[in-house]
């Protein structure tokens, strides 16, 4: 079975400063995708990035990057520029190619002003 | 495009009563996930149908729960005889028929059993 395992349950960043959220997983598998989710206060769960397995170059969506290392099985999101709207639980997640999604305990991100 | 609808937002049951939980997938959608959030924890997958079909229940308790997604209509996550332990938050979440693409997240129902 695929597990997820976020290892940090607390992060704290200064306004404009940079932090990166880790993500480990297990898989047995080749071909999946891996995610992460933000979820602020209000409980939607907003996608922040994604990445495919079979590609070897990061992901990124503005101030949001992943350092994905296959081999590790490491999938770290880095958010630069960190902003007081950025702070929010964040979860990473797995899914395989039959598409169940499996999710990390999160992160609580909070951005100090 | 609407995004995915579940509703209620918030439903309050008495131990012992029936739970129902609608979802309304995107349109164009034809796959859905439910999967529930105990307080601060992650989402566990509970259950992943397409119309009128239940492909993986390997998340779903045994006992007292039940999903479905209709031909017509909305997927519904019925919950029987709640106990307090059923208390969470409930995701239901679409994707459309191509694999691997992201899940959308619908804004969830809040049960609470009391």
């Amino acid at each position: 079975a695929q597990t997820v395992t976020q290892s940090q349950p607390e992060m704290s960043v200064q306004e404009a400063e940079t932090v990166t959220l880790s993500c480990t997983y297990d898989t047995s598998e080749s071909d999946y995708y891996l995610f992460w989710y933000k979820q602020p206060p209000s409980r939607q769960m907003i996608l922040v990035i994604r990445q495919e397995a079979y590609k070897q170059q990061n992901a990124t969506e503005n101030r949001f990057s992943v350092n994905f290392q296959k081999a590790a099985k490491s999938f770290s999101l880095k958010i630069s520029d960190s902003q007081l709207g950025d702070a929010a639980m964040y979860f990473c997640a797995y899914r395989s190619a039959i598409n169940d999604m499996r999710f990390g305990a999160g992160t609580r991100l909070t951005v100090k002003p | 495009n609407a995004g995915v609808m579940q509703n209620p937002r918030h439903l309050v049951r008495r131990r012992g009563q029936e739970a129902r939980l609608r979802c309304s997938p995107m349109k164009g959608h034809s796959h859905v996930y439910w999967y529930r959030q105990l307080p601060e924890e992650g989402l566990k997958f509970m259950v992943y149908l397409q119309k009128e079909n239940i492909i993986d229940e390997s998340g779903m308790p045994k006992e007292r729960f039940s999903a479905e997604f209709p031909k017509e209509g909305p997927s519904i996550l019925r919950i029987q005889q709640v106990v307090r332990g059923d208390s969470a938050a409930y995701f239901c979440a679409s994707s459309p028929s191509v694999l691997g693409g992201e899940q959308y997240f619908g804004p969830g129902t809040r049960l609470t059993v009391t």
